[in-house]
């Protein structure tokens, strides 16, 4: 059985850093690509990030290119969004999901998300 | 960047009548890689359709994806109970990946 559980969320102020994770498990999480979706208080779905199934390619929503990193680390099944710079506007529920394939596609499993509130 | 618009922003229904989403590009999306997900007030997204018309794995037929290019759409036939909800249109034929605005099935 899939199951991804995000942790890492809390209250920040602004202009601080913070380190999401997402732990992996019930399937071989080096075979899929695995994206960040955030979505605000009340507001839509918000695509985030992707790595790939390997690490070798991540695409970044132009949103949060250059304040955001995603990563991962296949030997502990565990996929990283590194926040830095945070704003009012980054607060929201922050969401990670498994990509069907390797790469980049549509998104079958996904974790109850993280809180990440920004407030001073 | 491709922008994906939803139409309409809400729909008011029936348990048993039917629904119709509609989910535009900007431009053509490439191979027609589109999907469709269910969201419920507290929960995360349900995959229902990838690749514009295939249904994810336990999604009943009563859902049905259609559509190429830069016009898509969301059937679901007899609504039940159960598919009262927002649904968002995503598209991931390009690096990076959009999400439409959604539309959301309420109980009229």
């Amino acid at each position: 059985q899939v199951q991804l559980v995000e942790s890492g969320g809390g209250v920040v102020q602004p202009g601080r850093s913070l380190r999401l994770s997402c732990a992996a498990s019930g399937f071989t999480f080096s075979n899929h690509g695995m994206h960040w979706v955030r979505q605000a208080p009340g507001k839509g779905l918000e695509w985030v990030a992707v790595i790939w199934y390997d690490g070798t390619k991540k695409y970044y929503a132009d949103s949060v290119k250059g304040r955001f990193t995603i990563s991962r680390d296949n030997s502990k099944n565990t996929l990283y969004l590194q926040i830095n710079s945070l704003r009012a506007e980054d607060t929201a529920v922050y969401y990670c999901a498994r990509d069907r394939l390797p790469y980049s596609s549509s998104s079958g499993d996904w974790g109850q998300g993280t809180l990440v509130t920004v407030s001073s | 960047e491709i922008v994906l618009t939803q139409s309409p922003a809400t729909l008011s229904l029936s348990p048993g009548e039917s629904a119709t989403l509609s989910c535009g590009a900007s431009q053509s999306v490439i191979s027609n890689y589109l999907a469709w997900y269910q969201q419920k007030p507290g929960l995360a997204p349900r995959l229902l359709i990838y690749d514009a018309s295939r249904r994810a794995t336990g999604i009943p037929d009563r859902f049905s994806g259609s559509g190429s290019g830069t016009d898509f759409t969301l059937t679901i036939s007899r609504l039940e109970p159960e598919d009262f909800a927002v649904y968002y249109c995503q598209q991931y034929g390009g690096s990076r990946v959009t999400f439409g605005p959604g539309t959301k099935v309420d109980i009229q």
